[in-house]
């Protein structure tokens, strides 16, 4: 089936450390998106891809990092320059015309 | 930049009854969706609107485009219990960004 798949779902980390979050979609969608998503709160844009090897930052970029080498895949890289990294991560996929945005289940970091 | 309004962000309505949830943009799109969300899950895709004086329906809910007045409304007909959740609407901008609006929190009481 396809789909975009988020790992881990649940994951912890010590202040100072950095952690990655992975998605992997395959759906062949070209353009890829992170958000965060803090409680009671709306979506806030991270960084989106449109293609292979780009990406551009959006509203709340500092202290994230993400790449693009695949079309499948969108890592993001939770650096210890985030200051308060404690959220839930969601990540997304469109269509090529962009006629649907689907979600992954999410991956949930916690700052310990 | 493009900016997405949601209102009202709180909703509580009584089982049968009638409302609408607004979204207002700031700047010209040819993208809007309508998102639910259930506490401590993903965003479900209810419905994706892609021109103007688009119209799709689903069940009790149904979403409208006004591209001329940046407009889009979902409104929720007879309401349930099960429709208790949080509705987001987004908007896809010239660049490809997708902006989100702040989310209306529904509770649909007996």
């Amino acid at each position: 089936d396809g789909g975009i798949t988020q790992s881990p779902k649940y994951l912890f980390r010590k202040e100072g450390q950095n952690v990655t979050l992975s998605c992997e979609q395959n759906l062949n969608h070209d353009a890829m998106y992170w958000y965060r998503q803090d409680p009671g709160q709306g979506l806030r844009l991270i960084y989106y891809s449109q293609i292979v090897n780009d990406f551009q930052k959006g509203d709340i970029a500092e202290g994230y990092s993400v790449s693009r080498e695949k079309k499948e895949s969108f890592p993001l890289t939770v650096t210890s320059a985030q200051k308060n990294p404690t959220a839930f991560y969601l990540c997304a996929s469109t269509t090529p015309r962009a006629t649907e945005a689907f979600f992954g289940q999410g991956t949930r970091l916690t700052v310990v | 930049e493009l900016k997405v309004e949601q209102n009202p962000l709180f909703l509580s309505m009584q089982e049968g009854k009638n409302y609408t949830i607004y979204c207002n943009y700031s700047t010209t799109s040819d993208r809007l969706y309508w998102y639910r969300q259930d506490p401590g899950k993903s965003l479900e895709s209810l419905f994706v609107l892609l021109s103007n004086g688009a119209v799709k329906q689903e069940g009790r809910l149904m979403a409208s485009l006004d591209t001329k007045a940046r407009l889009s409304t979902l409104h929720i007909t007879a309401a349930v219990h099960d429709l208790s959740a949080t509705y987001f609407c987004a908007v896809r901008g010239s660049n490809y960004k997708l902006t989100f609006g702040k989310g209306t929190l529904l509770t649909v009481n007996p």
